[in-house]
């Protein structure tokens, strides 16, 4: 079973930043956090990972809450094109498989 | 970021027939390599993990005699779906994870359609 929870859906204005909140609760300590997205028909794209630190690249940047229980992907300045099924998902560094939950469906409008 | 391919990226095929897909890593080994299967307005679910050399390793419910995995080498892994139903159609995605990176990547994923 996946090991997070999130919220099914959000909606975000375009050029407004898209906050998609994450619990990971029963994390452990060796796990990332890992984000994806899948915009329809099409494969997972990867967007960010974080161990305890918060991170930032060129798409979003990803909180992480100092007890590891909870995250948020920032997506700073939405678009139409990020309309997508966003997964938040916990792994570790080994060769094991990532196991998706049902994800959050940002749909972002004009 | 590395790169997955799959191929096709669609295909139709009568029931009871064999299909073929095969999964990629374009410029990475992977010794390991994972099949997830999509259906509609659901998310992915894991049924495999390939590894090279080595059987394959299905997830609970899958039917390894139906769902043929082979990783021949350290850049391809296929999976085959034998005597192919309707209820067998589906969305077919790959991934793998390369040595030394800890995120995963994804191929483009594989439309199954059983007529």
């Amino acid at each position: 079973d996946a090991k997070t929870t999130q919220p099914p859906s959000m909606d975000c204005a375009e050029g407004r930043a898209a906050n998609l909140p994450c619990n990971h609760s029963t994390i452990s300590g060796n796990e990332y956090v890992y984000w994806y997205r899948q915009i329809h028909s099409q494969g997972p794209q990867y967007i960010i990972h974080g161990l305890k630190n918060n991170e930032t690249n060129e798409m979003a940047s990803l909180i992480i809450t100092e007890d590891r229980k909870s995250s948020t992907l920032i997506l700073p300045h939405a678009t139409l094109r990020d309309t997508a099924v966003y997964y938040c998902i916990v792994g570790n560094q080994a060769g094991t498989a990532l196991i998706f939950g049902k994800g959050t469906t940002l749909s972002v409008s004009s | 970021g590395a790169v997955v391919s799959q191929h096709p990226s669609r295909v139709i095929c009568k029931s009871g027939t064999s299909v073929k897909i095969e999964c990629r890593s374009l410029d990475f080994q992977a010794t390991t390599m994972f099949w997830y299967r999509q259906f509609p307005k659901q998310s992915l679910m894991l049924m495999a993990t390939s590894n090279e050399g080595s059987k394959a390793t299905y997830e609970q419910g899958v039917e390894k005699d139906k769902f043929l995995i082979n990783h021949a080498s350290l850049t391809l892994s296929t999976l085959t779906v034998t005597s192919a139903h309707p209820e067998d159609s589906s969305f077919y995605i790959c991934s793998a994870r390369r040595t030394g990176l800890t995120e995963a990547f994804f191929g483009q994923g594989t439309r199954l359609t059983v007529v």
